[in-house]
């Protein structure tokens, strides 16, 4: 059974980089047909997914957040992250590490963190 | 930019029916848009319930079934229980890459 688990500063004052990183267990990032990508849920509100990024170093990015989102991995950790700079108090949110199928066959994710809060604030 | 939409909110009763729909702004949903369903209750990770318009994730209860009703995607719940009581998103691919979260629908058991 796969499991993924965020981690990352819980605090990120305002105009910094706001990063994160997704450990997977329970199998290899590197193995199969998956995308690994990012999803984050301010509270109160509803689901919004960030980007997607292939073992071939491959990526999709929301266009609402592309100018400011990288996402990369590092196999031989078996672990991805998400970059997401000049953020303000609008990024505050939880976010979400998901296994995707996106491009074979299939778009959709099957495998979810339990998630990780970040607050930007000062 | 083309907008997912879900109801806000629905009510059912404890044994009843009740079908949530996903939709587009603007178009009709087919499957080539590959709609996908989760469950999210409050403080916990959403649950995948359905993806490829239809396919059950793997012990998802057959209660649940998904759909395309005329122009959008759906996910019916037969035979509803208070567990159920939960927010649910939909999941649209729209092509290049990019996948879009609808708003949810909060369905409250009563």
């Amino acid at each position: 059974q796969v499991q993924l688990q965020e981690s990352g500063p819980g605090l990120v004052k305002p105009s910094q980089t706001l990063s994160l990183t997704c450990t997977v267990s329970g199998g290899s990032i590197n193995s199969g047909n998956y995308y690994w990508s990012w999803i984050r849920q301010p509270a109160g509100k509803g689901l919004e997914w960030i980007g997607r990024m292939y073992t071939s170093g491959y990526t999709n990015y929301n266009p609402s957040l592309k100018s400011r989102v990288t996402i990369s991995l590092d196999t031989s950790k078996n672990q991805f992250s998400l970059k997401l700079s000049s953020v303000t108090a609008a990024d505050t949110a939880v976010y979400y590490c998901a296994r995707d199928l996106g491009g074979f066959g299939a778009y959709y994710f099957d495998f979810w963190g339990q998630g990780t809060l970040v607050t930007v604030s000062s | 930019q083309t907008v997912v939409t879900q109801e806000p909110s629905f009510s059912v009763s404890p044994g009843g029916t009740v079908t949530l729909t996903c939709g587009l702004s603007s178009g009709s949903v087919s499957t080539s848009y590959y709609p996908s369903w989760y469950q999210q209750t409050p403080g916990q990770a959403p649950r995948t319930l359905m993806y490829n318009t239809n396919t059950r994730s793997s012990g998802v209860p057959d209660r649940f079934s998904g759909s395309i009703l005329g122009n959008k995607a759906a996910l019916t719940i037969t035979g509803a229980q208070a567990d159920d009581e939960s927010d649910y998103y939909c999941v649209l691919y729209m092509g290049s890459g990019i996948s879009v979260f609808g708003g949810g629908t909060k369905v409250t058991v009563l």
